[in-house]
């Protein structure tokens, strides 16, 4: 099965600052959904986009999608330290990828 | 609701012991994964279930056996366990026709 790739894999910014963090696949999608991960905690769902949408916003999130390239973002806007944590991108039938390791220092 | 839930949180393991993990949804999801994460890599499928009484294999399933024999259960056996199968596992369960998968709090095995 296909894998998502995040990149980059790490990423530091100081407290808000916006993060951007990107996601490639190679197969046809319906839609695409990001999760976040806390150390040693588990996955949580924080949003999905259709491939008929370009932009999805969900409180400080912002997901695009550009079904033409294969790629999807992720930008966190005014960021916290609380925002420390790994993203990653997946869809069904999808491996989870590596994710990107978002560090938000206060 | 509780969510998806993992039993146990932690254990220890000699190396050819057995043991059962459990994770347990009470959200009636349809279906129900079991996935392994080792450090600095993303989360790889064990075995996966559509439905009470079936499961079927993902990426990684060697070494591993599953049962689903009630909807809201779904059991993660190591018959023989090895240092190999030292990570931290993720139990998560899907509703039908939708995609978004709901995590456990994960397991975390480590094999002497």
């Amino acid at each position: 099965s296909q894998q998502g790739e995040e990149d980059p894999q790490a990423l530091s910014i100081q407290e808000g600052e916006n993060a951007t963090m990107n996601c490639s696949y190679k197969t046809s999608i319906n839609n695409l959904q990001w999760y976040r991960q806390n150390s040693g905690r588990g996955l949580v769902h924080l949003i999905l986009i259709r491939s008929n949408e370009r932009e999805k916003h969900s409180g400080r999130l912002r997901v695009t999608l550009d079904t033409s390239k294969k790629s999807s973002s992720l930008l966190i806007t005014a960021s916290r330290a609380a925002d420390t944590a790994s993203y990653f991108c997946a869809h069904y039938g999808m491996r989870f990828g590596a994710g990107t390791r978002l560090t938000v220092k206060p | 609701n509780a969510g998806v839930t993992q039993t146990p949180k932690f254990r220890v393991l000699k190396t050819g012991q057995s043991m059962t993990l459990l994770c347990a949804q009470d959200m009636n999801h349809e279906y129900m994964y079991w996935y392994r994460q080792d450090p600095g890599m993303g989360l790889r499928l064990i075995h996966y279930s559509v439905g009470e009484g079936t499961t079927a294999k993902g990426e990684v399933p060697d070494g591993y056996n599953v049962s689903r024999l009630k909807k809201q259960n779904f059991l993660l056996g190591l018959e023989s366990a090895a240092p190999s199968q030292t990570s931290v596992y993720f139990c998560a369960s899907t509703p039908f026709q939708d995609e978004t998968q709901y995590f456990g709090p994960g397991t975390r095995l480590l094999v002497l």
